[in-house]
């Protein structure tokens, strides 16, 4: 099974409206961490947010909010007012505390590509 | 943040060829990684690089394809070891700094094997 799951392959968004980027995750950890990157054409990978699963409140960093319902096992991204720069491919991803291998490593979804129309 | 730096920024190699792919940070960080991620695919743990030891690998990495060295806390290799056109990749270095839960990636080193 998929630990992290973006169901959106492609999303379009009006340039200043918000769009809202899904992802669920698939845990028993009961500690784990949730990001989310943003990879433009260029290929580096920006960091955009964080939220621990025993933060009380969802996570926000400028314009990228973090909709984080943990009975629903979701971490959704929400980007407000859309500007053409933010057309890029989003990757949600997970840290546990892992069984096996490297305990930070980070699980990626296959990612959703946005694209912001003027 | 980690400004974080990578050298080649690209290359084009010749299969069964060698490329070592250098990861430079600005300051001493807890912990390094490689990822490698497919045309079209996501990012995939190739290891964790550990300082003065060996790397631990993910399954389905081997250290005498992709051997890794670490020799102090802001810098680290990754040799990509008789490639093939299946190697090609984006590489990137990632790391995390004290208990801080960020983790920042380099710009990555974009690798076409003909």
């Amino acid at each position: 099974a998929q630990k992290i799951t973006q169901t959106q392959p492609g999303m379009f968004v009006q340039e200043k409206e918000a769009v809202t980027l899904d992802c669920t995750y698939d845990t028993s950890d009961p500690s784990y961490g949730l990001f989310w990157y943003k990879q433009p054409s260029s290929g580096e990978m920006i960091f955009l947010i964080y939220q621990g699963s025993y933060d009380q409140q969802n996570a926000t960093e400028g314009r990228y909010s973090l909709n984080f319902q943990k009975a629903r096992k979701s971490a959704n991204l929400v980007i407000s007012a859309s500007q053409l720069g933010d057309s890029a491919m989003y990757f949600c991803a997970m840290r546990e505390r892992g069984s096996g291998g490297s305990n930070y490593k980070l699980t990626f979804g296959k990612g959703t590509l946005l694209t912001v129309n003027p | 943040s980690a400004v974080i730096s990578q050298k080649p920024s690209r290359d084009i190699c010749q299969r069964g060829t060698s490329l070592t792919i250098q990861c430079q940070v600005d300051s001493q960080v807890t912990m390094m990684f490689w990822y490698r991620q497919q045309p079209g695919q996501s990012l995939t743990l190739i290891a964790t690089a550990n300082q003065g030891s060996e790397a631990t690998y993910e399954s389905g990495f081997v250290i005498d394809k992709f051997p890794i060295s670490r020799p102090n806390l802001t810098f680290s290799t990754l040799t990509v070891s008789n490639m093939s056109p299946e190697d090609s990749s984006i590489y990137l270095c990632s790391v995390l700094r004290g208990s801080s839960y960020e983790q920042y990636f380099g710009p990555g080193t974009r690798l076409t094997v003909t």
